[in-house]
């Protein structure tokens, strides 16, 4: 199992700039976790869908930020337009059912200059 | 949600047990305990979780104390590949996992 793949790996943007960062959860999962991680405020739950919908988004920052499940094997997550608070780790998991173990994908590093 | 409290660090030898605690005084009754580490560079993986019984699997054990209000994750021999964060987190029967500052275990040769 090839596991959570998330892409890019590394990102490097300037403010104002549209960001979309990838995720492809591991087959046959049915929810998927948005997170973001910085030193300040830790790991930190942005939204997460179970079956394509989104169920709780109370975790994104601000209406800059949105994220798609167009299907049960890609969602996204954009930021429009980036801000250099924004730089962070952001990590996609996904897990078999909602209350079940979540597997993390490897990460997003996203700076904004 | 029921807060956890660890200490932000600890030290250990290679092949030494290692015991991570963790209190959780405000646990409900349908609180799982849930260990998550994170290695460096790298995401969350799951280690290990329990209700009121002692756990133990091919990473880890879980010793929960009788009145819950505490646990412990027992590294039984430490290596330097254990060398992570190790959050314990506290899950009722919903979707979240809600991330605290974890503890910061070093292993040295």
């Amino acid at each position: 199992d090839a596991g959570v793949i998330q892409s890019p790996r590394h990102e490097v943007t300037e403010m104002g700039q549209e960001v979309t960062l990838r995720c492809k959860p591991i087959s046959g999962h049915n929810s998927l976790f948005w997170y973001r991680q910085t030193m300040m405020r830790g790991l930190e739950l942005l939204i997460y869908f179970n079956n394509n919908v989104p169920i709780d988004d109370s975790g994104m920052p601000e209406d800059r930020f949105s994220a798609k499940m167009p299907n049960a094997s890609f969602s996204t997550l954009k930021i429009q337009p980036s801000e250099p608070r924004d730089s962070a780790v952001y990590f996609c998991a996904s897990s078999s059912q909602r209350t079940d173990t979540q597997y993390f994908g490897p990460g997003t590093r996203l700076t904004v200059l | 949600d029921a807060k956890t409290t660890q200490p932000n660090s600890m030290e250990s030898n290679e092949e030494e047990p290692v015991h991570l605690p963790c209190n959780h005084s405000t646990i409900s009754g349908t609180d799982y305990i849930h260990w998550y580490r994170q290695l460096p560079s790298q995401g969350p993986e799951y280690v290990i979780h329990g209700l009121t019984s002692n756990v133990n699997n091919r990473m880890a054990s879980l010793a929960i104390a009788e009145d819950r209000k505490s646990s412990t994750l027992i590294l039984h021999r430490a290596t330097l590949r254990d060398a992570a964060v190790y959050y314990c987190i506290l899950r009722d029967n919903t979707d979240k996992l809600i991330f605290g500052t974890g503890t910061r275990l070093q292993v040295f040769p």
